[in-house]
């Protein structure tokens, strides 16, 4: 069974500081792989696309990095804010015409001032 | 994001009552997507459409139908509602296949009582 897993559920960290979120899948035969933020009572908001032909995706302070062999993607913040505080989800398609996504569970991001 | 509106945006009814759930998009996107989102579960694909009048099932599809009748419209119905249809429910939208990143709605959030 195609499964995605988020670890940790939950993270705390103060203003400024570095922080890294993980995303593991069990096949690894994936087509691309989408970080997403999700804020209470919202929708998704698409942050990253990253191909299964590429090694990481960029945008501002955001880095996700991906490794299809070992079945593990990162999204690297930088430098957080408390405009960080969000719930990170990551979501893999697999092959096929259907373009159809897999969940994580996420990850709730509190960012304390 | 993607021009994409889900409604109503909140509704509370009683077991064994039809519901119709809309999402309209004015992207012209060719794919849209039903997703429910429950806690411990992440988001699930209930349906999908390819097309006008063209649409298939995800990995929760019992107790839903869906019908896309024009391109910016596709309705997800709960033919009798049942309390562990209580979620909230996603519309998203894709451009295209492959590459193409999903975008999604602010969510309908129901209650069945």
């Amino acid at each position: 069974k195609q499964e995605v897993t988020q670890i940790p559920a939950a993270l705390s960290v103060p203003e400024g500081e570095n922080l890294v979120l993980n995303c593991s899948f069990t096949d690894s035969a994936i087509y691309n792989l989408q970080w997403f933020r999700q804020d209470p009572g919202k929708g998704l908001t698409s942050l990253l696309l990253i191909q299964s032909s590429q090694r990481e995706q960029t945008s501002g302070r955001l880095n996700a990095s991906l490794d299809k062999s070992s079945g593990r993607s990162t999204l690297y913040i930088a430098a957080s804010q408390p405009g960080d505080s969000a719930t990170y989800l990551c979501a893999v398609r697999y092959g096929g015409a259907t373009n159809k996504l897999i969940f994580g569970t996420g990850t709730l991001l509190a960012v304390q001032p | 994001d993607a021009g994409i509106t889900q409604s109503p945006r909140h509704k509370v009814t009683e077991t064994g009552t039809p519901v119709t759930l809309r999402c309209h998009q004015t992207e012209n996107h060719r794919y849209m997507y039903w997703y429910r989102q429950d806690p411990g579960h992440g988001l699930r694909l209930i349906h999908y459409s390819y097309g006008v009048k063209d649409t298939d099932k995800g990995e929760v599809s019992d107790g839903y139908s869906v019908s896309r009748s024009k391109t910016e419209d596709f309705l997800l119905t709960l033919e009798s509602a049942t309390s562990s249809q209580t979620s909230v429910y996603f519309c998203a939208t894709a451009y295209g296949q492959g590459n193409q990143p999903q975008h999604f709605g602010d969510g309908t959030r129901l209650s069945i009582l």
